[in-house]
């Protein structure tokens, strides 16, 4: 079956400008994690969802990062005013559950990169 | 403050040893530790992982061993082959942080032919 797909897959933008990246989870995963790995490190925790609700966004560098899972499926993360600290790869992952040890699929990423 | 370290950034072993990668972690918390492999251009792929009520896991080729005492574990790779060459991360979570991973630094694993 399919597994978890992102788009684009490379984003070059300039400072100051808005970005959206999408996530696309493996069909039926309810919960879905985002991540950010910058070069030479492991990925760190953005937010994750439960659902259609942010369960914990403590991840969040700040204000200019946002998340959304409208329909429960599909999340896109939304950048604003972006920086040139913001380039790194974008990681989504999904999983089966939240509340039980399950282990998470991800997507290739996106590589963002801000001029 | 990272919770989770590897402390090699790399490795290299010849075809057919043994690869063993190290990780130690600092937060008692954590009570699930994974294995991910990660090739370029490519998301991190899961490969084992243990619980902590378990010192041992083995899937095939690829041993886990957990020292909870020590917050260390290890992942041993017999024989090693050409197609391990990647980067290998070692992640924790607990449940109660509705397990998302938290990362070590990786270990670039280069198997010799």
């Amino acid at each position: 079956g399919a597994g978890v797909s992102q788009t684009p897959s490379n984003k070059v933008t300039e400072k100051g400008k808005y970005v959206e990246l999408r996530c696309d989870p493996i069909s039926g995963h309810t919960a879905l994690y985002w991540y950010r790995q910058s070069l030479g490190q492991g990925p760190e925790f953005l937010i994750y969802f439960q659902g259609t609700g942010a369960a914990d966004d403590s991840g969040l560098p700040n204000d200019r990062f946002f998340a959304v899972r409208p329909e429960g499926s599909v999340s896109t993360l939304k950048i604003q005013r972006t920086e040139r600290g913001d380039s790194a790869v974008y990681l989504c992952a999904s999983s089966l559950l939240v509340t039980t040890y399950n282990e998470q699929f991800f997507g290739p990423g996106t590589r963002l990169t801000v001029l | 403050d990272q919770q989770v370290k590897q402390n090699s950034p790399s490795l290299s072993v010849q075809e057919g040893r043994i690869s063993i990668l190290n990780c130690d972690y600092t937060n008692s918390m954590f009570d699930y530790f994974l294995w991910y492999k990660k090739y370029p251009a490519e998301g991190p792929t899961f490969l084992i992982s243990i619980s902590s009520i378990k010192d041992k896991n083995e899937d095939g080729r690829f041993t886990v061993f957990l020292n909870k005492s020590a917050k260390h574990l290890s992942l041993h790779i017999v024989p090693s082959q050409p197609g391990d060459s990647a980067v290998y991360f070692c992640a924790a979570s607990h449940m109660e942080y509705g397990n998302k991973l938290v990362f070590g630094a990786g270990t670039i694993l280069r198997v010799k032919s």
